[in-house]
């Protein structure tokens, strides 16, 4: 069992180009989320699904985009990166059944757009 | 909204206890986790409380306290593979987390 898998492990991305990291988990979870992380500033929620078919903004939701047409597979796209969305970003996975369910997290995607 | 208050970094000799604070203001609470995070890796779960009271795990244990807005992640008999970053994450009323900036334990020897 794999869990969840994010790919590319690592990117480094020309400002201005569009981005899909793609996240994918084998537990059959209902409910998904990506994060991003930056030093000092911890986990912070950029977008959620909390089962396939609908989506929802996070903290920071601004620049990036989801979608979740089935319930294995969660990518996040950045339409036209800036400097700023520099980070490593995590994808994690809930059994979402109603209830504060573990999070489980992807490996993570560290991103450099310059 | 949360506002999640841990100290940025501790440090503790190898065999000897560390207590994490954490400490939370939030207009929802459904319950508190604390995660590991080894550098350059996932978060990974470590606990969860939603009563007050102590949970313990072997070498782990966290307590909550809902009126005080109050968590702590004690670990005892530290091992330098315990050298990590020690998340507390709080659920609002949709069972979304938010996290604290996180505090970095070194252990040494």
């Amino acid at each position: 069992i794999a869990g969840i898998t994010q790919a590319p492990t690592s990117q480094i991305l020309a400002a201005g180009r569009r981005m899909t990291l793609r996240c994918t988990q084998d537990m059959r979870h209902n409910a998904m989320y990506w994060y991003r992380q930056d030093l000092g500033l911890g986990l912070r929620l950029i977008h959620y699904s909390n089962t396939a078919g609908t989506t929802g903004k996070g903290e920071v939701p601004d620049g990036y985009s989801v979608s979740r047409a089935n319930t294995d597979d969660f990518p996040l796209t950045l339409a036209s990166a800036v400097p700023s969305q520099t980070s490593v970003y995590f994808c994690a996975s809930s059994g979402g059944q109603g209830g504060p369910d573990t999070q489980y997290f992807g490996p993570g995607t560290r991103l450099t757009v310059l | 909204g949360q506002n999640i208050d841990q100290p940025t970094e501790m440090t503790a000799t190898e065999g000897a206890i560390v207590q994490i604070n954490c400490t939370y203001q939030t207009s929802g609470f459904n319950g508190l986790f604390w995660y590991q995070q080894h550098a350059g890796e996932a978060p990974t779960f470590l606990s969860y409380n939603v009563l007050d009271g102590l949970e313990e795990k072997g070498r782990f244990s966290s307590f909550l306290s809902r009126s005080k807005g109050y968590s702590y992640l004690l670990l005892k008999e530290l091992q330098m593979k315990d050298s990590a970053s020690y998340l507390c994450a709080v659920t609002d009323n949709d069972y979304k987390l938010s996290f604290g900036a996180g505090t970095t334990v070194t252990v040494r020897a």
